[in-house]
């Protein structure tokens, strides 16, 4: 069985403090890892995906995500957060399906 | 914009009732894949699709769910007899296999 645990349900934090929300992971195989964000109103949308290589992957609007094999983990980096960050955020894995995480709510604050 | 669609996006029943929903998928994409997301959640996977082949069904879905992809182009969610735990925004999303899925507005189901 697969699943993906988010550790922070809501974060908040002023504009320009650094960002990260942890995502953990439990598959025994191979694995693709995504974080989706969902905006206010709108679709989930992709924000970086890690497949292979590079564990360092960097994403749109100026996000990374580490994956670190050996811990499970590929948590989502910001250095710098705006307001306009203000969104959910998703951390999913696949192979086939996805499972997602329960999200983590981020509201920055201007 | 040749994004997914999902048609309706907003639908009210009352318990006991059948509802339908559609999904058209990017129409290059071949699998096609059922979310359905409750307050506080993440999506919850229910089914997906490869081209017109159903290859994986959640264990959660009882039998009143069925979905189906008759041409492997857009696809239908079907849920007989609504109870009101059914309530909740159902998602689809569409892929190139081991890809990242691009995922439609969603249909909000309300059961009175």
């Amino acid at each position: 069985a697969q699943s993906v645990s988010q550790h922070n349900h809501h974060v908040i934090l002023s504009e320009a403090a650094s960002l990260e929300l942890g995502c953990n992971y439990s598959y025994g195989g191979t694995v693709n890892l995504f974080w989706y964000v969902q905006y206010p109103g709108q679709h989930l949308q992709l924000l970086l995906k890690y497949f292979s290589g590079d564990p360092l992957v960097k994403g749109i609007k100026g996000f990374e995500a580490e994956f670190i094999k050996s811990k499970f983990s590929f948590n989502l980096r910001k250095p710098s957060v705006q307001w306009s960050d203000t969104a959910e955020y998703f951390c999913a894995l696949s192979p086939g399906k996805s499972t997602f995480g329960d999200g983590t709510t981020l509201t920055v604050k201007p | 914009d040749t994004g997914v669609s999902q048609d309706p996006r907003h639908k009210i029943t009352k318990r006991g009732q059948n509802v339908t929903f559609r999904c058209d998928p990017i129409s290059e994409h071949n699998r096609l894949y059922w979310y359905r997301q409750t307050l506080g959640q993440g999506p919850e996977f229910l089914t997906y699709f490869q081209n017109e082949a159903q290859l994986e069904k959640s264990r959660l879905l009882s039998d009143r769910f069925s979905a189906e992809r008759p041409k492997g182009s857009f696809s239908t969610l079907e849920i007989q007899r609504t109870e009101q735990g059914d309530s909740a925004m159902y998602l689809c999303a569409s892929s190139f296999p081991q890809n990242e899925q691009f995922f439609g507005p969603g249909t909000r189901l309300t059961v009175l």
